[in-house]
């Protein structure tokens, strides 16, 4: 399986943009780039997700390298409630979505 | 759309007796997802259906884990002669259909085998 690799925990102010970035050199061709957020005793909440083409909806940015071997999520403008786990990860196959360990996010007021 | 309901939340076993989990997927979503999270690490995959087909089931992590989903409605995750490793919370995910589509999880259910 591919497999993604992050940074432990990253630290942001609130109201500033944030980049939390995932590599993944392992990617397959045809493995969908997958970000979730997880906040404690709840399930993973999904974010955005895409292939090739950097995305945008509501939540967030999504930043795709030309070579897919790595990804930044982007939230334009930090709020305290955006403290949370964030997981980049990837899926394709027959294997459902590889999670890797995540970034916790920390927002300072 | 209410979401994808988990029952219990919780749940607390004596070693060595059986569990089963339920999950009412979104009504709309032809999948359903598994996974397994412990502590300070991603969801790991287990498996997972299309409509009531259970397409990949070699992630199971042993013969003791096995999952249903009659009909292709809701499904049902059972656990036999629980041990103090399978202390997990366990999700559940429904979807419109691969990944080229979101995922959207329960709340999952919290198992302690004590």
């Amino acid at each position: 399986d591919a497999k993604t690799t992050q940074p432990n925990s990253m630290e942001s102010n609130e109201e500033e943009p944030v980049h939390l970035p995932c590599n993944h050199s392992t990617i397959s061709g045809t493995d969908y780039i997958h970000w979730y957020r997880q906040l404690p005793s709840q399930g993973p909440e999904y974010v955005i997700h895409g292939l090739t083409s950097n995305v945008n909806n509501r939540m967030a940015s999504l930043a795709i390298a030309e070579d897919r071997k790595s990804s930044t999520l982007i939230l334009h403008r930090a709020t305290l409630r955006d403290a949370a786990v964030y997981y980049c990860s990837l899926g394709g196959g027959a294997d459902g979505l590889t999670f890797g360990k995540g970034t916790h996010l920390i927002i300072q007021p | 759309d209410t979401g994808v309901s988990q029952d219990p939340r919780h749940k607390i076993t004596k070693r060595g007796q059986n569990v089963t989990f339920r999950c009412d997927p979104i009504s709309e979503h032809n999948r359903l997802y598994w996974y397994r999270q412990t502590l300070g690490q991603g969801p790991e995959f287990l498996t997972y259906f299309q409509n009531e087909a259970q397409l990949e089931k070699s992630r199971l992590l042993s013969d003791r884990f096995s999952a249903e989903r009659p009909k292709g409605s809701f499904s049902t995750l059972e656990i036999q002669r629980t041990e103090q490793g399978d202390s997990a919370m366990y999700l559940c995910a429904s979807s419109w259909g691969g990944s080229n589509y979101g995922y959207t999880f329960g709340s999952g259910t919290r198992l302690t085998v004590v």
